[in-house]
Protein backbone atom coordinates (compact mmCIF):
# COMPACT_ATOMS: atom_id res chain seq x y z
CA UNK A 1 0.00 0.00 0.00
CA UNK A 2 1.44 3.57 -0.87
CA UNK A 3 1.73 6.03 1.74
CA UNK A 4 3.26 9.99 2.12
CA UNK A 5 4.36 11.15 5.40
CA UNK A 6 5.30 15.07 5.98
CA UNK A 7 7.14 14.49 9.13
CA UNK A 8 6.79 18.11 10.33
CA UNK A 9 3.31 19.52 11.01
CA UNK A 10 4.53 23.28 11.07
CA UNK A 11 7.15 24.80 10.08
CA UNK A 12 7.98 28.69 10.34
CA UNK A 13 10.94 30.61 9.12
CA UNK A 14 11.53 34.37 8.09
CA UNK A 15 10.91 36.24 4.80
CA UNK A 16 14.20 35.73 2.93
CA UNK A 17 15.17 32.66 4.82
CA UNK A 18 15.31 29.10 2.94
CA UNK A 19 12.66 26.85 3.49
CA UNK A 20 12.32 23.23 2.73
CA UNK A 21 8.87 21.01 3.12
CA UNK A 22 9.76 17.38 3.81
CA UNK A 23 7.84 14.69 1.96
CA UNK A 24 8.58 11.09 2.02
CA UNK A 25 6.73 8.06 0.14
CA UNK A 26 6.14 4.83 0.44
CA UNK A 27 5.15 2.73 -3.12
CA UNK A 28 6.52 -0.29 -4.45
CA UNK A 29 5.57 0.93 -8.27
CA UNK A 30 7.05 3.88 -10.23
CA UNK A 31 5.78 6.71 -8.49
CA UNK A 32 4.52 10.33 -9.58
CA UNK A 33 4.49 13.13 -6.93
CA UNK A 34 2.93 16.36 -6.71
CA UNK A 35 3.10 18.96 -4.27
CA UNK A 36 -0.42 20.95 -3.23
CA UNK A 37 -1.09 24.40 -1.69
CA UNK A 38 -3.94 25.47 0.19
CA UNK A 39 -3.69 28.88 1.11
CA UNK A 40 -6.36 31.10 3.37
CA UNK A 41 -9.81 30.67 2.60
CA UNK A 42 -8.40 29.39 -0.70
CA UNK A 43 -9.03 25.79 -2.90
CA UNK A 44 -6.66 23.08 -3.05
CA UNK A 45 -4.65 23.82 -6.26
CA UNK A 46 -1.38 21.85 -7.63
CA UNK A 47 1.62 24.12 -7.12
CA UNK A 48 3.83 21.68 -9.39
CA UNK A 49 4.71 17.77 -10.26
CA UNK A 50 7.85 15.91 -10.30
CA UNK A 51 7.63 14.96 -14.45
CA UNK A 52 6.76 18.77 -14.99
CA UNK A 53 10.29 19.19 -13.78
CA UNK A 54 9.35 23.20 -13.04
CA UNK A 55 9.67 25.93 -10.72
CA UNK A 56 6.49 27.44 -9.56
CA UNK A 57 6.34 30.73 -7.42
CA UNK A 58 10.32 30.11 -7.10
CA UNK A 59 9.24 26.28 -6.06
CA UNK A 60 11.05 23.34 -6.94
CA UNK A 61 10.87 19.33 -5.75
CA UNK A 62 13.06 16.81 -6.65
CA UNK A 63 12.30 13.07 -6.82
CA UNK A 64 14.96 11.22 -5.06
CA UNK A 65 14.25 7.29 -5.31
CA UNK A 66 17.16 6.20 -3.38
CA UNK A 67 15.94 8.14 -0.30
CA UNK A 68 12.11 7.61 -1.68
CA UNK A 69 11.75 11.71 -0.88
CA UNK A 70 10.04 14.97 -2.64
CA UNK A 71 10.80 17.55 -0.39
CA UNK A 72 9.81 21.05 -1.79
CA UNK A 73 12.46 23.67 -1.31
CA UNK A 74 12.81 27.67 -2.19
CA UNK A 75 15.97 29.88 -1.45
CA UNK A 76 14.12 33.08 -0.14
CA UNK A 77 10.78 32.50 1.54
CA UNK A 78 8.08 35.36 1.27
CA UNK A 79 5.32 36.04 3.35
CA UNK A 80 2.63 35.44 0.61
CA UNK A 81 4.27 31.38 0.90
CA UNK A 82 2.63 31.27 3.85
CA UNK A 83 0.14 27.97 3.58
CA UNK A 84 -0.55 24.60 3.99
CA UNK A 85 1.36 22.17 1.93
CA UNK A 86 0.20 18.45 1.02
CA UNK A 87 2.37 16.20 -0.84
CA UNK A 88 0.26 13.30 -2.95
CA UNK A 89 1.15 10.46 -4.78
CA UNK A 90 -0.44 8.74 -7.41
CA UNK A 91 -1.13 5.31 -7.71
CA UNK A 92 -1.53 2.92 -10.36
CA UNK A 93 -3.63 0.11 -11.28
CA UNK A 94 -2.71 -3.46 -11.66
CA UNK A 95 -1.57 -2.77 -15.35
CA UNK A 96 0.69 0.09 -14.28
CA UNK A 97 -1.84 2.94 -15.81
CA UNK A 98 -2.12 5.64 -13.30
CA UNK A 99 -5.47 7.07 -12.42
CA UNK A 100 -5.93 10.18 -10.87
CA UNK A 101 -6.13 8.63 -7.03
CA UNK A 102 -3.81 10.61 -5.15
CA UNK A 103 -2.67 9.86 -1.36
CA UNK A 104 -1.94 12.82 0.61
CA UNK A 105 -0.10 13.35 3.41
CA UNK A 106 -1.15 15.14 6.47
CA UNK A 107 0.26 18.38 5.32
CA UNK A 108 3.07 20.96 6.60
CA UNK A 109 1.25 24.64 7.76
CA UNK A 110 4.34 27.11 6.76
CA UNK A 111 4.21 30.65 8.18
CA UNK A 112 6.62 33.26 6.60
CA UNK A 113 7.40 35.81 9.37
CA UNK A 114 8.50 39.52 8.10
CA UNK B 1 -15.95 29.53 -15.64
CA UNK B 2 -16.86 29.38 -11.29
CA UNK B 3 -14.86 26.05 -11.24
CA UNK B 4 -15.73 23.00 -9.51
CA UNK B 5 -18.92 24.21 -7.54
CA UNK B 6 -20.49 22.01 -4.88
CA UNK B 7 -23.18 21.77 -2.86
CA UNK B 8 -24.42 22.65 -0.10
CA UNK B 9 -21.89 24.85 1.93
CA UNK B 10 -22.52 22.85 5.34
CA UNK B 11 -24.65 20.06 6.71
CA UNK B 12 -25.71 19.09 9.95
CA UNK B 13 -27.15 15.42 10.53
CA UNK B 14 -28.02 13.32 12.97
CA UNK B 15 -26.20 9.36 13.43
CA UNK B 16 -28.35 6.98 11.37
CA UNK B 17 -29.27 9.51 8.86
CA UNK B 18 -28.65 9.47 4.74
CA UNK B 19 -27.02 12.51 3.10
CA UNK B 20 -26.21 13.45 -0.31
CA UNK B 21 -23.24 15.72 -1.75
CA UNK B 22 -23.38 16.84 -4.83
CA UNK B 23 -20.52 18.62 -7.20
CA UNK B 24 -20.38 20.12 -10.79
CA UNK B 25 -16.95 19.39 -12.62
CA UNK B 26 -15.48 22.41 -14.57
CA UNK B 27 -16.56 22.45 -18.08
CA UNK B 28 -15.31 19.94 -20.47
CA UNK B 29 -13.97 17.91 -17.56
CA UNK B 30 -15.10 14.15 -17.61
CA UNK B 31 -13.44 12.87 -14.45
CA UNK B 32 -14.75 13.61 -10.98
CA UNK B 33 -13.12 12.42 -7.30
CA UNK B 34 -14.25 12.71 -3.97
CA UNK B 35 -12.42 13.03 -1.26
CA UNK B 36 -12.75 13.08 2.60
CA UNK B 37 -10.74 15.39 4.96
CA UNK B 38 -11.25 14.46 8.27
CA UNK B 39 -9.49 18.00 10.65
CA UNK B 40 -6.00 17.74 11.04
CA UNK B 41 -5.66 14.98 8.10
CA UNK B 42 -5.02 15.24 4.27
CA UNK B 43 -7.60 13.99 2.31
CA UNK B 44 -8.32 10.68 1.97
CA UNK B 45 -9.63 9.21 -1.52
CA UNK B 46 -12.84 7.79 -2.07
CA UNK B 47 -14.15 7.29 -5.42
CA UNK B 48 -13.41 8.47 -9.35
CA UNK B 49 -15.77 8.69 -11.47
CA UNK B 50 -15.10 9.07 -15.05
CA UNK B 51 -17.28 9.20 -17.95
CA UNK B 52 -20.16 7.74 -15.59
CA UNK B 53 -18.13 4.68 -14.61
CA UNK B 54 -16.20 4.09 -11.22
CA UNK B 55 -12.67 4.14 -12.03
CA UNK B 56 -11.36 3.46 -8.44
CA UNK B 57 -12.90 3.14 -4.95
CA UNK B 58 -10.75 3.94 -1.70
CA UNK B 59 -11.14 1.95 1.26
CA UNK B 60 -14.71 3.19 2.36
CA UNK B 61 -17.27 0.91 3.86
CA UNK B 62 -20.27 0.21 1.37
CA UNK B 63 -22.69 3.05 3.25
CA UNK B 64 -20.55 4.83 0.92
CA UNK B 65 -21.57 5.33 -2.90
CA UNK B 66 -21.40 7.83 -5.60
CA UNK B 67 -22.46 8.15 -9.00
CA UNK B 68 -22.21 10.52 -12.07
CA UNK B 69 -24.71 11.60 -14.34
CA UNK B 70 -24.70 12.19 -18.10
CA UNK B 71 -23.67 16.19 -17.43
CA UNK B 72 -20.68 14.99 -15.48
CA UNK B 73 -21.98 15.86 -12.63
CA UNK B 74 -21.80 14.07 -9.67
CA UNK B 75 -23.24 13.05 -6.05
CA UNK B 76 -21.70 10.89 -2.88
CA UNK B 77 -24.14 9.51 -0.80
CA UNK B 78 -23.18 8.08 2.43
CA UNK B 79 -26.05 5.90 4.57
CA UNK B 80 -25.94 5.64 8.00
CA UNK B 81 -23.77 8.50 9.52
CA UNK B 82 -21.68 7.66 12.15
CA UNK B 83 -19.83 10.41 14.02
CA UNK B 84 -16.92 9.67 12.39
CA UNK B 85 -18.12 10.80 8.88
CA UNK B 86 -18.13 14.65 10.23
CA UNK B 87 -15.44 15.80 7.81
CA UNK B 88 -14.39 17.96 4.78
CA UNK B 89 -15.96 16.12 1.53
CA UNK B 90 -13.92 17.64 -1.47
CA UNK B 91 -14.79 17.02 -5.07
CA UNK B 92 -12.18 16.86 -7.93
CA UNK B 93 -12.44 17.13 -11.92
CA UNK B 94 -10.00 16.93 -14.41
CA UNK B 95 -10.19 16.63 -18.42
CA UNK B 96 -9.38 12.90 -17.90
CA UNK B 97 -8.91 9.92 -15.57
CA UNK B 98 -5.35 9.59 -16.11
CA UNK B 99 -2.64 11.84 -13.74
CA UNK B 100 -1.16 14.06 -16.18
CA UNK B 101 -4.83 15.88 -15.93
CA UNK B 102 -4.25 18.13 -13.11
CA UNK B 103 -7.12 17.31 -10.49
CA UNK B 104 -9.04 20.69 -9.73
CA UNK B 105 -10.76 20.82 -6.46
CA UNK B 106 -14.20 22.49 -4.91
CA UNK B 107 -14.77 23.98 -1.93
CA UNK B 108 -15.87 21.32 -0.01
CA UNK B 109 -18.52 20.20 1.66
CA UNK B 110 -18.69 20.43 5.83
CA UNK B 111 -20.21 17.50 6.97
CA UNK B 112 -20.93 17.77 10.69
CA UNK B 113 -22.76 14.08 12.17
CA UNK B 114 -24.17 14.91 15.80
Amino acid sequence: AQRVTQPEKLLSVFKGAPVELKCNYSYSGSPELFWYVQYSRQRLQLLLRHISRESIKGFTADLNKGETSFHLKKPFAQEEDSAMYYCALSSHNAGGTSYGKLTFGQGTILTVHP
Amino acid sequence: DAGVTQSPTHLIKTRGQHVTLRCSPISGHKSVSWYQQVLGQGPQFIFQYYEKEERGRGNFPDRFSARQFPNYSSELNVNALLLGDSALYLCASSLGDRTPYEQYFGPGTRLTVT
